[in-house]
């Protein structure tokens, strides 16, 4: 089993709509959990920390459920600029230094 | 503007020669660095992490001997593809975390190396 899986895409949506991404991981010792987001040939940038209680920054929801290894990020109200590669990021340690990336998903919003 | 600073963006050098890649932490100082590798379609995955002042540690299946990596300041790390050959073609990319359990990681900018 990988150490980080995610939904497997592309996810084609129209701008307005709500789409969720799913992700689940394998090490129960991971601590840290993130949501970066790749756009095309470049670097992954930071989208969001995911929290035990969930957490949620404008139209973007982060959850966690420990219990079930699993993590979700729900984009409300999807805008064209929203079209990138969104990556499920875990530590792969009790250090919580490295990062360990699941495959990605990517989405394109259409208009 | 960078947190983290990587060096070149793209090389391009013919089968059998050595390839350098520079990572900068520009405003902060990192005792751990990490070197990732992202082919098309795939998701980074870890090469090894950088230790200032010690051997690196590598990853189960990267080639310590090819992929040389020298940590020698608290704000550098190199990573050195030797005898680079069409199959290590990729993306590489840096990252640096400040201390801390939640930190956010910052990446450089990624290396695009095409050996022909």
């Amino acid at each position: 089993r990988k150490e980080v899986e995610q939904d497997p895409g592309p996810f084609n949506v129209p701008e307005g709509a709500t789409v969720a991404f799913n992700c689940t991981y394998s090490n129960s010792a991971s601590q840290s959990f993130f949501w970066y987001r790749q756009d095309c040939r470049k670097e992954p940038k930071l989208l969001m920390s995911v929290y035990s209680s969930g957490n949620e920054d404008g139209r973007f929801t982060a959850q966690l459920n420990r219990a079930s290894q699993y993590i979700s990020l729900l984009i409300r109200d999807s805008k064209l600029s929203d079209s990138a590669t969104y990556l499920c990021v875990v530590t792969s340690n009790q250090a919580g230094t490295a990062l360990i990336f699941g495959k990605g998903t990517t989405l394109s919003v259409s208009s | 503007g960078a947190v983290v600073s990587q060096h070149p963006s793209r090389v391009i050098c013919k089968s059998g020669t050595s390839v350098k890649i520079e990572c900068r932490s520009l405003d902060f100082q990192a005792t751990t660095m990490f070197w990732y590798r992202q082919f098309p379609k795939q998701s980074l995955m870890l090469m090894a992490t950088s230790n200032e002042g010690s051997k690196a540690t590598y990853e189960q299946g990267v080639e310590k001997d090819k992929f040389l990596i020298n940590h020698a300041s608290l704000t550098l790390s190199t990573l050195t593809v030797t005898s680079a050959h069409p199959e290590d073609s990729s993306f590489y990319i840096c990252s640096a975390r400040r201390e801390g359990v939640n930190t956010e990681a910052f990446f450089g900018q990624g290396t695009r190396l095409t050996v022909v």
